[in-house]
């Protein structure tokens, strides 16, 4: 079936950086586009990231903008989300999701950022 | 940016009744692309509803879309005991994707 698996979660210092993975599997990767998704601690879902089948275009949340990155490679089924200058209010577990309406979701990997 | 209103804040009903909840955008959502998600405590969210009345794949009948513009509605006919749940609107029409803020469905 369908299938999302996030990693590269973890504890880092607050200007520090991680990088996320989204391994897919069971379906045609390189057709649909990919989006990265968090939720903080007992809070709701924030949108962070997309990055078209293509990869003709990358949009991102004015939170982030500037600080991350998305990209993919077709070749390995893997999206990934490079997190850079990372700040105590990045804390959350972070999403991947499959396509325009986000029909299938990863079961998410915790970034946590502390001092 | 696209700014969704959900209400109520929390819905608390019986097993067997209906719930109705509610999603309004700060301006119309583009072509209609609006969809609504259930998420568990430990969970990720499933998606229910896309194009704001299409049901996901394997997704019961009792849950319905509705609505166009800036109001939509999520509509589960008869709660079941695995509905209690949060759930979230979000317009994926226009970026930033944004979702609301949820409604919380709880056992009354």
């Amino acid at each position: 079936q369908v299938q999302l698996v996030e990693s590269g979660g973890g504890v880092v210092r607050p200007g520090g950086s991680l990088r996320l993975s989204c391994a897919a599997s069971a379906f045609t990767f390189s057709t649909y586009g990919m989006h990265w998704v968090r939720q903080a601690p007992g809070k709701g879902l924030e949108w962070v990231a997309f990055i078209r089948y293509d990869e003709g275009y990358e949009y991102y949340a004015d939170s982030v903008k500037g600080r991350f990155a998305i990209s993919r490679d077709s070749s390995k089924n893997t999206v990934y989300l490079q997190m850079n200058s990372l700040r105590v209010e990045d804390t959350a577990v972070y999403y991947c999701a499959k396509g325009a309406w986000f029909d299938t979701w990863g079961q998410g990997t915790p970034v946590t950022v502390s001092s | 940016e696209i700014v969704l209103t959900q209400s109520p804040g929390t819905l608390s009903l019986s097993l067997g009744e209906r719930a109705t909840l509610s999603c309004r955008a700060s301006q119309s959502v583009n072509s209609n692309y609006l969809a609504w998600y259930q998420q568990k405590p430990g969970q990720a969210p499933r998606l229910l509803i896309y194009g704001a009345s299409s049901r996901a794949t394997g997704i019961p009948d009792r849950f319905s879309g509705s609505g166009s513009g800036i109001d939509f509605t999520l509509t589960i006919t008869r709660l079941e005991p695995e509905d209690f749940a949060v759930y979230y609107c979000q317009q994926y029409g226009n970026s930033p994707f944004t979702f609301g803020p949820g409604t919380k469905v709880d056992i009354k």
